[in-house]
């Protein structure tokens, strides 16, 4: 198995562009969550789905965030416009219905200039 | 609110030594608490998880205790290896259907040959 597969690795824009960070969960996942780690605040959730059905979005800092499952093998997390504030490592992460691991994948490194 | 801390931040110690790092949260009604192990430019990957009805998990060079009641948890490494150099962060998932996994602060780890 591939693993989780994130696209782009390395992500460099200016202020007030959009940004589409994209994610392929391992086959036959129904979880699907999105990270945003940064030294100041660590590693937080942002959101994550089941099912392609987002379930908790608590975590979405603002709503220049959004994030879309079309189907059970893809989601997109998109900001705009991005700030310089937005600058992180961005993961994404899959898990199988009655297991307690989650899978990360290699994460996508945000600078927004 | 849930809040999980690590200490300490950063440790250095030499191959061969056996280490404990430390984890504590603030809500004890978890369902699980993990470790994780991530290296640098890389994703996650879950080291141990323990239940919240167990005491601790072990697998190979590595231990995991889970004291709920104290809001605590520790992770040993036996004998450590220069490979050991990562950092490592624990997660608890809270009670109920939520899948949310609340991250600590992480302990870099350096093991000097």
């Amino acid at each position: 198995d591939a693993g989780v597969i994130q696209s782009p690795r390395h992500e460099v824009t200016e202020m007030g562009q959009e940004v589409t960070l994209r994610c392929k969960p391992i086959s036959g996942h129904d979880y699907l969550f999105w990270y945003r780690q940064t030294m100041m605040r660590g590693l937080e959730l942002l959101i994550y789905f089941n099912n392609n059905v987002p379930i908790d979005d608590s975590g979405m800092p603002e709503d220049r965030f959004s994030a879309k499952m079309p189907n059970a093998s893809f989601s997109t997390l998109k900001i705009q416009p991005s700030e310089p504030r937005d600058s992180a490592v961005y993961f994404c992460a899959s898990q199988l219905s009655g297991t307690d691991t989650q899978y990360f994948g290699p994460g996508t490194r945000l600078t927004v200039l | 609110k849930q809040e999980v801390t690590q200490i300490p931040a950063a440790l250095s110690v030499p191959e061969g030594e056996n280490l404990v790092l430390n984890c504590s949260f603030t809500d004890s009604a978890i369902y699980n608490l993990q470790w994780f192990r991530q290296d640098p430019g890389k994703g996650l990957t879950s080291l141990l998880l323990i239940q919240s009805s167990q005491r601790e998990q072990t697998s190979g060079r590595l231990n995991a205790s889970l004291d709920k009641s104290s809001g605590r948890s520790t992770l040993y490494i036996a004998a450590s290896q220069p490979g050991d150099s990562a950092t490592y962060l624990c997660a608890v998932r809270r009670g109920g259907a939520t899948n949310k996994l609340i991250f600590g602060t992480g302990t870099l780890l350096a093991v000097q040959p």
